[in-house]
Parts: structure tokens; sequence; C-alpha cells
């Protein structure tokens, strides 16, 4: 039984770019939640995807735009890269509310230069 | 603002030693609270908490959460070097969808 998958494992991007970063749930999870996790920091919430909408965000600004697929499968969408974007980004499944059920992925390593 | 902080921010202890790791909170419209434990990336669950004075255990981990001084503990008795790890502390309101993380404790158990 998979667990949550992250796409790339590592990513360096130049300050302006976009990036694309890719999560896949694990199996029987129907609910995607993003978190910024800067080094020496405790994850924050940028936002969390139930049937394929927007449940909540939390304070982030609009650079920051994802998408989840009719396969739970989600996406983070990332413009105009600053260098404070530079960041372990980790995608959480769960089925429904249930935040005691979160799994995490092991997340993204990006840089920006 | 709901606030998560956890102390101490970073723990060295030998093989052996038991340690106590805190987190204080203020969230508004509480529903439970969590203890992650982070290797190297992904953070596993440990326990979540929801009532108040109610111990949960895992072999040599145990924690307990306070609901009226706002707080939880999470103790290690026995340390062993595989604990070595940053912990988090994470709360969840009724509010919403979102966990609220600490800034984590970093243990390091030294042989």
């Amino acid at each position: 039984d998979a667990g949550v998958t992250q796409s790339p494992t590592h990513l360096i991007k130049t300050r302006g770019q976009q990036v694309t970063l890719r999560c896949s749930p694990k199996s029987g999870h129907d609910t995607v939640s993003w978190y910024q996790q800067a080094l020496g920091q405790g994850p924050q919430f940028i936002f969390q995807y139930y049937e394929e909408e927007e449940r909540q965000r939390g304070n982030f600004p609009d650079r920051f735009s994802g998408h989840q697929f009719p396969n739970y499968s989600s996406e983070l969408n990332v413009n105009a890269l600053l260098l404070g974007d530079s960041a372990l980004y980790l995608c959480a499944s769960s089925l429904g509310t249930r935040v005691g059920g979160y799994t995490f992925g092991s997340g993204t390593r990006l840089t920006v230069v | 603002e709901d606030k998560v902080v956890q102390s101490p921010l970073s723990l060295v202890v030998h093989e052996g030693d038991t340690v106590t790791l805190n987190c204080s909170y203020e969230v508004t419209n509480f529903r439970s609270l969590l203890w992650y434990k982070q290797e190297k990336k992904a953070p596993t669950f440990l326990f979540m908490l929801t009532s108040s004075g109610i111990e949960k255990k895992s072999g040599r981990l145990s924690s307990i959460l306070d609901k009226k001084e706002l707080f939880s503990i999470l103790n290690i008795t026995a340390t062993q070097t595989g604990d070595s790890a940053v912990y988090l502390c994470a709360v969840a309101s009724n509010s919403g969808y979102a966990l609220n993380f600490g800034k984590g404790t970093s243990l390091l158990v030294t042989p």
C-alpha cells in the first residue's frame, strides 16, 4: 500500500521562475493538504483540497495556487519565485476531515537562487 | 491569532536518559493536539490528544494534555540514538482544517 508520493524530491529554480510540485495521496485518501517548512521552522499550512476544490487557505499570497484532479492527486504551483520560497514543501493526505489521519509525504526540497 | 510554542527548541541527552518536551498553545475553538516525529523529511504521527488528563502511551513514549492550562508534554524514557529527531507539536481547531504547528524540538541522543 503506497503512502504519499511527492515529486520531484529536489528542485533548484531561479528567482522569478515558476514551479509545479506534485503529490499522489495514500490509497483510500481523498483530501490533500500542502505545507511549507522553512529551515528550523514548523510546517505552515498553505491550503487544502477536497473534491477538487480549495477548501481552506492559509496566509500565503496568490502566487501560490493548487489543483486537485479526479484521482485525488494534487499539484502546487508557485509563480514569480522569491528567495524566501526556498523550503521543504510537504504534502499530507487524509480521508475527509480527519486531521489525526494525516499521512505526510517526504516532501520536495525547493531551492530558489 | 492561534499560537503553538514548543520548548526547549533543542536538547542533547545521553542514551538512557528521560526527556520531557513541552508544548503550549493558544487556539480558538480547540479540537485536538497532535505530536509528530520528523527524522529526515516526512513527519510521522505519534499521538493525538483530545481529552484532558488522559495519558497516551506507546512503548517508551507517552503524552498527556492539560486543557485547563493549555499545554501538553511528550515524555520519552530510556532514550535511544534512534530517538534523535525533531518532535513537532500541532493543534487542530474546530474552526478549520489546518494544523497549526510549533517550531519543533530538535532532540539529539548521544551514545
